[in-house]
């Protein structure tokens, strides 16, 4: 079946040091592709997406790329905030039904 | 203010009890979905709704049931909690089918002692 397998956290860095989270994915076909973000108290929002092989999402200085070969679509940032910090969620969605992976915790410390 | 809201926020009850988690919306999307957050398990979908008085079931809708007399509301009633629906709860909604068009309500987060 369809499943998504992220990073365990917390992931814990200091400010403006490169981030990454990875993720992979396995589904039939070709799913969409996507990354959420949730803010302490908040509920999930879109953080950016990905419909086809090699597209390239992007939003608020994060970046992952769909990458059929390998099945992942690990989330990038070049240089984190302590706004950042937030637990993010990646997702693919196939037959308008989504599967979130479990999470994965950021700490930004100052 | 315009939006989704869920009421309540924090909720603590006792083993066996019904409970109901409410969930209201502005936009007048006809998708309404409910989804748990657990730890270890990401979110889950519990039921979701096309409609006024149209519901399906989602991957865990054992114990949890919803109705949908109004576009607006989407409640959801846990009928005789147990300790394993302690969970946060997020409601969300959808003026299409697209997962990635769902506005999401900030969650109550709901012990079963």
């Amino acid at each position: 079946g369809n499943s998504v397998t992220q990073m365990e956290g917390p992931v814990t860095l200091s400010e403006e040091a490169f981030l990454t989270i990875n993720c992979t994915y396995t589904a039939t076909g070709y799913p969409s592709l996507f990354w959420y973000v949730q803010y302490p108290g908040e509920g999930l929002q879109l953080l950016l997406k990905a419909t086809k092989a090699d597209d390239k999402g992007s939003n608020k200085g994060f970046e992952a790329t769909y990458r059929k070969e390998t099945t992942s679509f690990h989330l990038e940032k070049g240089s984190v905030q302590v706004s950042d910090s937030a637990v993010y969620f990646c997702a693919l969605s196939r037959d308008d039904k989504i599967i979130f992976g479990k999470g994965t915790r950021l700490h930004i410390l100052p | 203010d315009a939006g989704i809201t869920q009421s309540p926020r924090y909720k603590i009850t006792e083993t066996g009890r019904q409970v109901t988690l409410m969930c209201h919306q502005t936009w007048s999307h006809s998708y309404m979905f409910w989804y748990r957050q657990d730890l270890g398990h990401g979110l889950r979908l519990i039921y979701y709704s096309a409609a006024a008085d149209i519901t399906d079931k989602g991957e865990v809708p054992d114990g949890y049931v919803v109705s949908r007399s109004k576009t607006e509301n989407f409640p959801l009633t846990l009928e005789s909690a147990t300790r394993s629906q302690t969970s946060v709860y997020f409601c969300a909604s959808s003026v299409v089918t697209s997962v990635e068009k769902q506005y999401f309500g900030p969650g109550t987060r709901l012990t079963v002692t």
